[in-house]
């Protein structure tokens, strides 16, 4: 167990729906980082927040949106879903910013899927 | 910009057999991270070992080891004596200098034979 929780597991929508996403990082980890992982692209970087704050992005689409609340947990909003969002979120956390030797701990993600 | 490759999708070993998960990774910093992944096929991300740019030995965690060439921009990961839990999708990933996001390859399918 990683410690960082995901919720929900798993989620089925359908096109034009939005849906919130939540995480909780492991207990002293300030940043929360958010991927989505496909079988076509792989694992995408998706958006980095440092304690409340933004501080990386990465292909994230504008249809997406994330923040990061004073408690430390974070929340990825996916507003007019189309099919080809269906993938494995992920959520992961660490306890500093930009340390080069500081690993990810991952969640056990959110299977989205769009029908 | 930031790269990781690796290129075996998939690949196949005997228990108790080593094996080497290659990655090459390309990067116009001196300062760099690189980390392996496991995902088993329940999903989880699981960390298994880190080498650091600046580090003059080769990592090891256990039955994980990183063959690290610098020259060549390659960090393969050497597991030992392959168990069949072993099996999963094995993930190269780094991080540049001042960046905190982690860039990931395309991952390679290890299967374990028994």
């Amino acid at each position: 167990d990683s410690g960082v929780t995901q919720t929900p597991k798993h989620l089925i929508t359908a096109t034009g729906q939005r849906v919130t996403l939540r995480c909780s990082p492991r207990s002293g980890d300030l940043s929360v980082y958010w991927y989505q992982q496909s079988l076509d692209q792989g694992l995408q970087f998706l958006i980095q927040y440092y304690n409340g704050e933004e501080r990386a992005k990465g292909n994230i689409l504008e249809r997406f949106s994330a923040q990061q609340f004073p408690d430390l947990h974070s929340e990825l909003n996916l507003s007019s879903l189309e099919l080809g969002d269906s993938a494995l979120y992920f959520c992961a956390s660490s306890f500093g910013d930009t340390t080069i030797n500081e690993k990810l701990f991952f969640g056990s993600g959110t299977q989205l899927s769009v029908l | 910009a930031q790269k990781i490759t690796q290129t075996q999708p998939g690949m196949f070993v005997q228990e108790k057999e080593a094996v080497t998960l290659d990655c090459t990774y390309d990067t116009s910093d001196q300062s760099y991270g690189l980390f392996w992944y496991k995902q088993p096929s329940s999903g989880e991300m699981i960390f298994l070992i880190y080498q650091g740019s600046y580090d003059e030995q080769n990592a090891t965690e256990g039955r994980y080891s990183l063959n690290f060439q610098k020259a060549r921009k390659s960090a393969n990961l050497v597991i030992s004596a392959s168990q069949l839990g072993d099996s999963a999708m094995y993930f190269c990933a780094m991080r540049e200098g001042l960046s905190g996001k982690l860039i990931f390859g395309q991952g390679t399918e290890l299967s374990v034979k028994p």
